[in-house]
């Protein structure tokens, strides 16, 4: 089966810098994509990742490694907006994203 | 603007109703979605449809409908209702479903079935 696997919640404190994991078992790969969902509201899109290494967008980098199945969204200089839901999804050989529970991001002040 | 609108937002009825959820996308996505998140959280596809192709999870009951009157639209019928329906509902589009587009979202609509 396909599935995704992240951690259901992290804790981390205002100013630092917190790494959020996603392993990704799929039939194939057509890209890796992070959204994020505050409480009640609807998912946006963060970072795409097709090709291995780091993609970086201001706050927020995202990494690839398609040999090992692994993705992480680094979030640097964390504020207290930032706390919400962190979701990995992965585009398999269909071009259908499978997505992974999310990962619950809570920052202490 | 809004860039994907679905209503409504919240849906309370009983058990055995037949209700519809609307969904509409301005910008000019080919691609659209529906998509159903659970009290945990996971988002499972139920179906996308462009103007050539349909595409239904096949977990989906065939309870549920999709109806797209055009490019711009794409509704979410349900039929008989059942307790187990009440999630959270989110339209989404994207221009195509090949690329590497990502996903805009609609606000979601909550629905409750009693």
């Amino acid at each position: 089966g396909q599935n995704i696997d992240q951690p259901t919640e992290m804790t981390a404190t205002e100013g630092a810098i917190v790494q959020i994991n996603c392993t990704y078992q799929t039939s194939g790969f057509n890209g890796l994509f992070w959204y994020q969902q505050h409480a009640g509201e609807a998912p946006t899109f963060l970072s795409y990742n097709v090709l291995d290494g780091l993609e970086e967008k201001g706050r927020f980098s995202s990494f690839l490694s398609r040999s090992k199945g692994y993705s992480y969204l680094l979030l640097k200089e964390l504020q207290m907006k930032d706390s919400a839901s962190y979701l990995c999804a992965v585009k398999d050989s269909n071009y259908q994203l499978i997505w992974g529970a999310g990962t619950k991001l809570i920052i202490k002040p | 603007d809004t860039a994907v609108s679905q209503t409504p937002k919240y849906l309370v009825t009983q058990m055995g109703n037949d209700k519809s959820i609307k969904c509409e996308q301005n910008l000019g996505h080919d691609t659209m979605y529906w998509y159903k998140q659970d009290s945990k959280k996971f988002l499972k596809i139920m179906f996308s449809y462009n103007n050539k192709e349909l595409i239904i999870n096949e977990t989906v009951p065939n309870r549920f409908s999709p109806k797209s009157p055009d490019k711009a639209h794409l509704n979410l019928h349900i039929n008989s209702l059942e307790l187990g329906d009440s999630a959270v509902y989110f339209c989404a589009s994207s221009q195509g479903d090949r690329e590497a587009g990502e996903l805009f979202f609609g606000e979601g609509s909550r629905l409750t079935v009693l």
